[in-house]
């Protein structure tokens, strides 16, 4: 157990509509991530908080946002959803006393139909 | 650009033989280097990783790695597969003090009783 917890750990939506994918970070870390992980493109580098503030974004649709709140948990919104945007969407999270490293948390399902 | 190459696509061993999965990465200078392993509908799990010093790494798991600069190679071996350890690998790179992970596209393995 990395101590990253994410929900829903399935989901499953029609083409048009919007979820939201929540995380909660390891104890004390500062930092999370999201990623995305699809059979075509990999894992793919989403977007980064740190203590509240977007630090860093990588591939991020414009129809994706995401916002760390004061609790330091992190929440994924995903909008007007396609096919493709069906994945395994990970959050992660680290801190101080990570080491350098990141933390995965077990994913959450999208699917869309 | 940054990037990490994982040439196998699947391994197939069987079960007590010796493995070793290779990855190389492009960077101008040393980054740090990971090693994650995904089981099926699981997360991401830390192997293993380097960021400096001696260049033989031990990690989890009984899965060891050795960063050759010369190569540009952080190759993970196993000297005794376990059916258990039958999941994807994931090299990541990430430049030294960040943690923008770049990741290879996997690599999985397949374990013959």
């Amino acid at each position: 157990d990395s101590g990253v917890t994410q929900t829903p750990k399935h989901l499953i939506t029609a083409t048009g509509q919007r979820v939201t994918l929540r995380c909660s970070p390891r104890s004390g870390d500062l930092s999370v991530y999201w990623y995305q992980q699809s059979l075509d493109q990999g894992l793919q580098f989403l977007i980064q908080y740190y203590n509240g503030e977007e630090r860093a974004k990588g591939n991020i649709l414009e129809r994706f946002s995401a916002q760390q709140f004061p609790d330091l948990h992190s929440e994924l919104n995903l909008s007007s959803l396609e096919l493709g945007d069906s994945a395994l969407y990970f959050c992660a999270s680290t801190g101080t006393g990570s080491g350098n490293t990141i933390y995965f948390g077990e994913g959450s399902w999208l699917t869309v139909v | 650009a940054q990037s990490v190459t994982q040439p196998d696509i699947h391994i197939t061993v069987s079960e007590g033989a010796s493995l070793e999965l290779r990855c190389n990465y492009s960077y101008g200078a040393t980054p740090y280097l990971f090693w994650y392993v995904q089981s099926p509908g699981q997360g991401l799990q830390l192997l293993l990783k380097y960021f400096s010093g001696d260049t033989l790494v031990q990690g989890i798991k009984g899965f060891e790695a050795e960063f050759k600069r010369s190569q540009s190679s952080f190759n993970l071996r196993k000297p005794s597969v376990h059916w258990s350890d039958a999941a994807e690998y994931f090299c990541a790179v990430a430049p030294s003090g960040t943690y923008k992970y770049i990741f290879g596209t996997g690599t999985r393995l397949k374990v013959l009783a």
